[in-house]
């Protein structure tokens, strides 16, 4: 089976940053995702590890380590259109499958 | 281009009647899923699709139908509604990847309330 956790909700003030944390137990794996959703709307998709290391886009950088199992989204320079829900989700080493966290819900303050 | 297109957009039912939630990709996408989306539970895979003719349960597939007769379509039945299945519900494509890493492209969502 897969477990996967993280934090259910986070604040932080505009500019600064926050990280988002990921911890997963999976039998296969085969690469982990982060989506952003806002309130009442689709999540969309923004970053993809398969390899440990650090991936960067913009603002946001994602962190993978899979002896850990353990992953972070991070937010820089957070703006005010970043308040939304952040979901991490696994995907196992056959297949298209997605088993998806609870998501962490960001709030920014001003 | 449209993505991924679900209808409607918002549904009541009352306990025990059935309906078909629609989902259209033009995208050619080959991998096509249905997610549930409960507060506090992320999304949970009901049922998913590698191409036209295929379709297999995901993690909560009770109480619901799919089929895949063309690339584009993957509707998804409710056989008989009861209050357990109000939620938003999310239908996602993408192309097929045996190792899956291609993203998905999700739908806007239809939110489903059972009475």
């Amino acid at each position: 089976g897969q477990n996967i956790d993280q934090p259910t909700e986070m604040t932080a003030t505009e500019g600064a940053i926050v990280q988002i944390n990921c911890t997963y137990q999976t039998s296969g794996f085969n690469g982990l995702f982060w989506y952003q959703q806002h309130a009442g709307e689709a999540p969309t998709f923004l970053s993809y590890n398969v390899l440990d290391g650090l991936e960067e886009k913009g603002r946001f950088s994602s962190f993978l380590s899979r002896s850990k199992g353990y992953s972070y989204l991070l937010l820089k320079e957070l703006q005010m259109k970043d308040s939304a829900s952040y979901l991490c989700a696994v995907i196992k080493a056959a297949g298209n499958k997605l088993t998806f966290g609870g998501g962490t819900r960001v709030l920014v303050k001003p | 281009n449209a993505g991924v297109t679900q209808t409607p957009k918002f549904q009541v039912l009352k306990t025990g009647q059935s309906m078909t939630l629609q989902c259209a990709q033009d995208m050619n996408h080959e991998y096509m899923s249905w997610y549930r989306q409960d507060p506090g539970m992320g999304l949970r895979l009901i049922h998913y699709s590698v191409g036209a003719g295929i379709t297999d349960q995901g993690e909560v597939p009770n109480g619901y139908n799919v089929s895949r007769s063309t690339t584009e379509d993957f509707p998804l039945r409710l056989l008989s509604a009861a209050p357990s299945q109000t939620s938003v519900y999310f239908c996602a494509s993408s192309p097929f990847s045996g190792t899956g890493q291609q993203p998905q492209h999700f739908g806007d969502g239809t939110r489903l309330s059972i009475l």
